[in-house]
């Protein structure tokens, strides 16, 4: 069975400095790997995914992620917090296949940047 | 951009009663998915579906089912609403680009 672990419930950061957003995913094969962002009472944005190719992968609103095979991690990362990046961040993941594969969630981390 | 349209934001209702949510998607996706969202359980596949009047249960289909006559829409009913369904739920479509696009959410709440 795959898994998705956020082990952190939340995450403090003070606005300016670098974030980091952990996740370690378990699955069959090779991985499809994204990161979603939820604002209160909102459904959840794509913010960027690993499909193929190269490790670091850059997405929306100037955050990226780090695909490391040997420790099945995909940190989401941040040089500079804004404090409107405070929200709930999900990882997920799915085996990597032509069609679809069943897409599993982590719990959620809730990143906090203090002003 | 793709839009995925959750007919009601906030839903109350009493238990025993018959519960539709529906969801509209505009981008002819053919992948369609009910989740519900819970504090430290993160999301759960209810139900998906891979094309009109097609559908696969999830992790957690008790108490629910779906329905999909048109490749658009795809409803989710509680056949009859228990507490333990108040939730948020969440629909989302499938593209191509293996991304999902989410509606804004319903948050049930079941009295």
């Amino acid at each position: 069975a795959q898994s998705v672990a956020q082990p952190e419930d939340q995450v403090n950061v003070a606005e300016g400095n670098p974030l980091t957003v952990k996740c370690t995913y378990s699955v069959s094969g090779n991985p499809y790997l994204f990161w979603y962002v939820q604002y209160p009472n909102r459904g959840l944005q794509f913010l960027l995914k690993y499909i193929t190719g190269d490790n670091l992968v850059k997405g929306s609103y100037g955050f990226e992620a780090e695909f490391n095979k040997s420790q099945t991690s995909f940190h989401l990362k941040k040089p500079s917090a804004l404090v409107s990046d405070s929200a709930l961040y999900f990882c997920a993941v799915s085996r990597a296949s032509g069609g679809y594969q069943k897409v599993t969630f982590g719990t959620g981390t809730k990143l906090q940047v203090i002003p | 951009d793709v839009k995925v349209t959750q007919s009601s934001r906030y839903l109350v209702k009493r238990t025993g009663e018959k519960v539709f949510l529906e969801c509209v998607q505009d981008m002819d996706h053919e992948n369609m998915f009910w989740y519900r969202q819970d504090p430290g359980l993160g999301l759960r596949l209810i139900y998906f579906s891979y094309d009109v009047k097609m559908k696969e249960k999830g992790d957690i289909p008790e108490g629910y089912s779906v329905s999909r006559e048109k490749k658009e829409r795809f409803s989710l009913i509680l056949e009859s609403a228990s507490t333990n369904q108040t939730s948020m739920y969440l629909c989302a479509s499938l593209g191509r680009n293996y991304g999902y696009t989410f509606g804004s959410g319903t948050r049930l709440t079941v009295v």
